[in-house]
């Protein structure tokens, strides 16, 4: 199997706090993991790669100060939104690539709703 | 232009019917063609994926790539209504995911 888990599933926060979101591979190593961002009825927009023992690689317009990640093991990466406003409000899936050296075999979480306030 | 066009949809077909869902796309140097599905609020699921150009079957799907068209395809047979979601081709391209804009399916009972 490939199970990928995330937590939570939805939350709530007001303007100004931070959220961290996990991502967790739970029967796979992953080296590589993804964070999306997808809007009511769009398709997935990548935010970052999160590559294990490394700096993420952010995607040309996500500002990466704001959106902190982190990626400590090879079976647990965090999404940080820091300073969360209403416009982040979003839902946010996260993959593990099970493959090594292409992004084919990715497995994704079930994502998590953040509402902020 | 997208480097992935895919159709939105939505599609409506009887319960049994015959499914077919398309993607084209631009980047010639696309080796891998996955399909995912999604269920409302919920994160995608890999149905399956292929290499390079031909065919692969896997129980009531059948995924097609025709490189030589930059076309791909997904047959659903016997369609059921919990097949009904949203279905999103992708393409690998350096390590990263390109994925269609996603065509919503109904299945009706």
């Amino acid at each position: 199997g490939a199970v990928v888990s995330q937590h939570p599933s939805w939350v709530i926060c007001k303007s100004g706090t931070s959220v961290k979101i996990e991502c967790r591979s739970l029967d796979f190593q992953a080296t590589t993991m993804f964070w999306y961002r997808q809007f009511p009825k769009q398709s997935l927009m990548l935010m970052a790669t999160s590559n294990e023992g490394s700096k993420a690689t952010y995607e040309q317009g996500v500002e990466k100060d704001k959106f902190l990640i982190n990626h400590a093991s090879l079976t647990l990466s965090t999404l940080t939104v820091t300073s969360a406003h209403p416009e982040d409000s979003s839902f946010y899936i996260c993959s593990a690539n099970k493959g090594q050296g292409s992004s084919y075999e990715q497995y994704f979480g079930p994502g998590t709703r953040l509402t902020v306030t | 232009q997208k480097e992935v066009e895919q159709d939105p949809g939505p599609l409506s077909v009887p319960e049994g019917a015959i499914v077919s869902l398309n993607c084209t796309y631009s980047n010639s140097a696309f080796q891998y063609f996955m399909w995912y599905r999604q269920y409302s609020r919920k994160g995608p699921e890999l149905l399956m994926y292929t290499y390079s150009s031909g065919n692969k079957e896997d129980g009531r799907f059948t995924a097609q790539v025709d490189k030589s068209s930059k076309y791909i395809s997904l047959f659903i047979r016997d369609s059921q209504p919990s097949d009904s979601a949203t279905y999103l081709c992708a393409m690998d391209s350096s390590y990263k995911l390109i994925f269609g804009s996603g065509t919503r399916l109904l299945v009706r009972p």
